[in-house]
């Protein structure tokens, strides 16, 4: 496509449930961010991938969060034994490396997750 | 990479120019100065990019001093769609990518 895809754009769900959220990121960019944004902050840093590997989970909360990235294109991010506190906005973003990179990060329109 | 630091929100009215000033005192000799502007419920946008001295596109310009630990976004004669958070960061364009750091940004609020 076009641009980042996220899906789901809404994901309600229950203390203690599993949760997967994809990211289809722009074809051909090699780089794949995970982001997560609560009210009224500024993007957090979860994790980036440089192709199938992730290059920094620095920012991962803790072990019940973990991404995949098996072919170095869609991207999922699963949340186990999920808390009131994961509820937030999930951002994907993308970025060309090598010769066309210019450092513009280009951000899907988030999923929106509720942890009830 | 530096850490940067801007103002939490600024007030300004349509027409006017707009400058919002990001320090990053430890910025490195390989490193350029990216802003981005976020609307609610929607992901950040890339505005505008800088090394040194000064870049202009369609959107902005963007100011940097000599010693480069400081920059200044120029939004010129804002309307009330300008109305967004802006954020400054810090990116390594070597190698094959980083951990790009946001912080709070800033809020800018345009009236009539």
């Amino acid at each position: 496509g076009a641009g980042v895809s996220q899906t789901p754009s809404n994901k309600v769900t229950e203390k203690g449930k599993y949760v997967e959220l994809r990211c289809d990121p722009i074809s051909g960019h090699t780089a794949l961010y995970w982001y997560r944004q609560s009210l009224g902050q500024g993007p957090e840093f979860l994790i980036y991938f440089q192709g199938t590997g992730a290059a920094d989970d620095s920012g991962l909360p803790n072990d019940r969060f973990f991404a995949v990235r098996p072919e170095g294109s869609v991207s999922t991010l699963k949340i186990q034994r999920t808390e009131r506190g994961d509820s937030a906005v999930y951002l994907c973003a993308s970025r060309r490396t090598g010769e066309m990179n210019t450092g513009e990060l280009f951000f899907g329109e988030g999923s929106r997750l509720t942890v009830l | 990479l530096a850490k940067t630091t801007q103002p939490i929100s600024m007030d300004s009215y349509e027409g006017q120019e707009v400058n919002i000033t990001c320090s990053h005192n430890n910025i490195a000799t390989n490193d350029y100065i990216t802003w981005y502007q976020q609307f609610p419920s929607q992901g950040p946008r890339f505005i505008i990019q800088g090394y040194k001295t000064k870049v202009t596109n369609e959107v902005a310009s963007l100011f940097i001093p000599a010693d480069r630990k400081s920059s200044t976004l120029s939004l010129p004669r804002v309307s009330l769609s300008d109305t967004a958070v802006y954020y400054c960061l810090v990116v390594r364009l070597t190698g094959g990518g980083n951990k790009l750091t946001f912080g709070t940004g800033t809020q800018l609020k345009v009236e009539l």
